[in-house]
């Protein structure tokens, strides 16, 4: 079974720009959820997506957004790149989305650095 | 405000020895608490698990304790192992997952 798929591994952009990132999930896996991990914040949490809608959101401003397909494949956007978005961008997947019953399965994550 | 604290950022310890890694939480409401490891250019791997109901779990090398009380939970590692040299993060939920800084753990053969 093939595991969580994000494309692209690595992104450079530039202060203004707009970026998107996507995101494959296990097969038969309906939750997806990004988070942003930078040096010493951790894994903050962006948003999850079950069956195409969006079920929880973390602190972000609505520069991030996101959204997932009728396959569960799921993409997130930035608008207006600030410096401080240069980070890993990591999305994961379960089958139910129910964090005390399920595993979360990651992907390698995408490397975004703004210029 | 961070919800769930690791306040070491790095530890190193011999191979064979005991590792110990702490993490702090803040919100009373958090019921269920994971470990994951990262391996550079990887993404998080689960680890362990331990529900609040619990104030242990144990999986080969690896246990959880948690206190409950004192808002804490450590991951001991016994024995340490070279392989074991990750980024460990540790994570609560209520209805969705909080982590941690993380921790980087060097095991010295």
């Amino acid at each position: 079974k093939a595991g969580v798929t994000q494309t692209p591994r690595y992104l450079i952009k530039t202060r203004g720009q707009q970026v998107t990132l996507s995101c494959s999930p296990i097969s038969g896996h309906r939750s997806v959820s990004w988070y942003q991990q930078t040096p010493g914040q951790g894994l903050q949490f962006l948003f999850e997506y079950f069956s195409e809608t969006q079920r929880n959101k973390g602190n972000f401003p609505g520069r991030f957004s996101g959204r997932q397909f009728s396959n569960s494949r799921s993409e997130m956007n930035v608008s207006t790149l600030e410096l401080g978005d240069s980070a890993l961008y990591l999305c994961a997947s379960s089958l139910q989305g129910d964090v005390t019953n399920e595993k979360l399965f990651f992907g390698s994550g995408t490397q975004l650095s703004v210029l | 405000d961070q919800q769930v604290k690791q306040n070491s950022p790095s530890l190193s310890v011999q191979e064979g020895r005991i590792s110990i890694l702490n993490c702090d939480y803040t919100n009373s409401m958090f019921d269920y608490f994971l470990w994951y490891k990262k391996y550079p250019a990887e993404g998080p791997t689960f680890l362990i698990s331990i529900s609040s109901i619990k104030d242990k779990n144990e999986d080969g090398r690896f246990t959880v304790f948690l206190n409950k009380s004192a808002k804490h939970l450590s991951l001991h590692i016994v024995p340490s192992q070279p392989g074991d040299s990750a980024v460990y993060f540790c994570a609560a939920s209520s209805n969705m997952l909080t982590f941690g800084g993380g921790t980087r753990l060097m095991v010295k053969p």
